[in-house]
């Protein structure tokens, strides 16, 4: 079955500095990937989508990339602040299927 | 309204209770969701909803737990007898396209929280 794995640790981050998130999935690749952001106690808030034959999508300060060789995305948050503090979940979308399926997510922290 | 809204936000239920978990979509969105996330873990799919039709059930614990949208709109999540195990925030999410993801983000309401003793 599909496995997906994000940092199991939680990643700590000095304010201003770059953050960067990964997301490994094994067999073979989505059609869709996609990046949610998580506060305690709240569902999650989507973030930014990428296709298959996309390398990277911008928004704002953030950054995605999707190496389907390697089958893995990065998630990047630059110039980071302590609001940024959240759980962020990778969620991939295969065309074969009508599921999204998660991550276990990584808790980053950016400490002032 | 504005978002997709669940309730109850919290619910206590007893050892062999039945529950009933609601979820309000967002107006016209076809796609409908249901996640179970235990703590410190990412969404587990449960089941999914085209309009009124159950296409993929197959996240579905066991025999206990049962979805139905019958009108295409609102959805119950029904768990019978629960267990302990059962314990675990139940999120809800919608989707404007079909097939569920894909292009189209997923718009997650805020949970119910079920704690079972």
């Amino acid at each position: 079955s599909q496995k997906i794995e994000q940092n199991s640790e939680a990643l700590n981050i000095q304010e201003g500095k770059t953050a960067t998130l990964t997301c490994n999935y094994t067999n073979y690749s989505p059609a869709y990937l996609q990046w949610y952001r998580q506060d305690p106690g709240r569902g999650p808030v989507f973030l930014l989508l990428i296709r298959e034959n996309e390398k990277e999508k911008r928004k704002e300060r953030l950054k995605v990339t999707f190496d389907t060789t390697l089958k893995q995305s990065l998630f990047h948050i630059t110039a980071s602040q302590p609001a940024d503090s959240a759980t962020y979940l990778c969620a991939l979308w295969y065309s074969s299927a009508s599921k999204i399926i998660f991550g276990s997510g990584t808790r980053l922290s950016i400490r002032p | 309204g504005a978002g997709v809204s669940q309730s109850p936000r919290y619910k206590v239920a007893k050892r062999g209770q039945d529950v009933a978990l609601r979820c309000d979509p967002i107006s016209g969105h076809v796609s409908l969701f249901w996640y179970q996330q235990a703590l410190g873990q990412g969404p587990e799919f449960l089941t999914y909803f085209q309009n009124e039709a159950q296409l993929d059930k197959s996240g579905l614990p066991s025999d206990r737990f049962f979805a139905e949208r019958p009108e295409g709109s609102v959805s119950t999540l029904k768990i019978q007898r629960t267990q302990q195990e059962d314990s675990a925030v139940y999120l809800c999410a919608s989707s404007l396209r079909t097939s569920g993801g894909g292009t189209g983000e997923l718009f997650f309401g805020e949970g119910s929280r079920l704690t079972v003793l």
